[in-house]
């Protein structure tokens, strides 16, 4: 089976400006949650989409919002960016059951860097 | 609150040497605790979780659930094992809770 996809890998953006982020998950996989790696803050979950629902949420301004499409595949959009977005944006998929903690399996992350 | 705590940093040891990558959590109800490894230039991959009860590249964790803690051993480390090591809770929410990452460099 193909692992977790992102796209793209490297992103350079200016303060202000916006980025959208893309995930492919494992086929079969119906979860897509979102972390944000930076050397300060380590890994921090950013959002989880189940069956195109957003079914948890962590502590991020709401600059930071996904989406989830009917094939699983998910999206992540930063708006009116700053130098503190600089970081790589991880996804992850899982079976995502209910009531399930199924294991989550990641991609190669996109590294942002905001100037 | 759920926390997930990793001590150290670094941790240097010989090649041939036991590992212990410490893990401590805090969390009020059952959780999952998982360890991820993170290779040189490679995705974060898992390694293993407590519920299966596995033996990944001779890594091994045992969940204390009275000392909360879930550390990972290894007997005899190899150089191939260096790497930077998460250890993860999930609780009742399916988000991962990382510690910071403990650094294991493996000298020959």
């Amino acid at each position: 089976k193909a692992g977790v996809t992102q796209t793209p890998r490297y992103l350079i953006k200016t303060r202000g400006q916006q980025v959208t982020l893309s995930c492919s998950p494992i086929s079969g996989h119906r979860s897509v949650s979102w972390y944000q790696q930076t050397p300060g803050q380590g890994l921090q979950f950013l959002f989880e989409y189940f069956s195109e629902t957003q079914r948890n949420k962590g502590n991020f301004p709401g600059r930071f919002s996904g989406r989830q499409f009917s094939n699983s595949r998910s999206e992540m959009n930063v708006s009116t960016l700053e130098l503190g977005d600089s970081a790589l944006y991880l996804c992850a998929s899982s079976l995502g059951r209910q009531g399930r903690r199924d294991t989550q399996y990641f991609g190669p992350g996109t590294r942002l860097t905001v100037l | 609150a759920q926390r997930v705590t990793q001590p150290e940093k670094l941790l240097s040891v010989f090649k041939g040497a036991p590992v212990e990558l410490k893990c401590n959590y805090s969390y009020s109800g059952s959780p999952e605790l998982f360890w991820y490894v993170q290779y040189s230039r490679q995705r974060l991959q898992l390694l293993l979780r407590h519920i299966s009860r596995e033996s990944i590249k001779g890594f091994t964790a045992d969940l204390n659930k009275g000392e909360t803690s879930f550390h990972l051993k290894k007997p005899f480390a190899q150089e191939e094992d260096s790497a930077m090591y998460y250890c993860a809770l999930m609780g009742s929410s399916y988000k991962l809770i990382f510690g910071s990452g403990t650094r294991l460099l493996v000298r020959p």
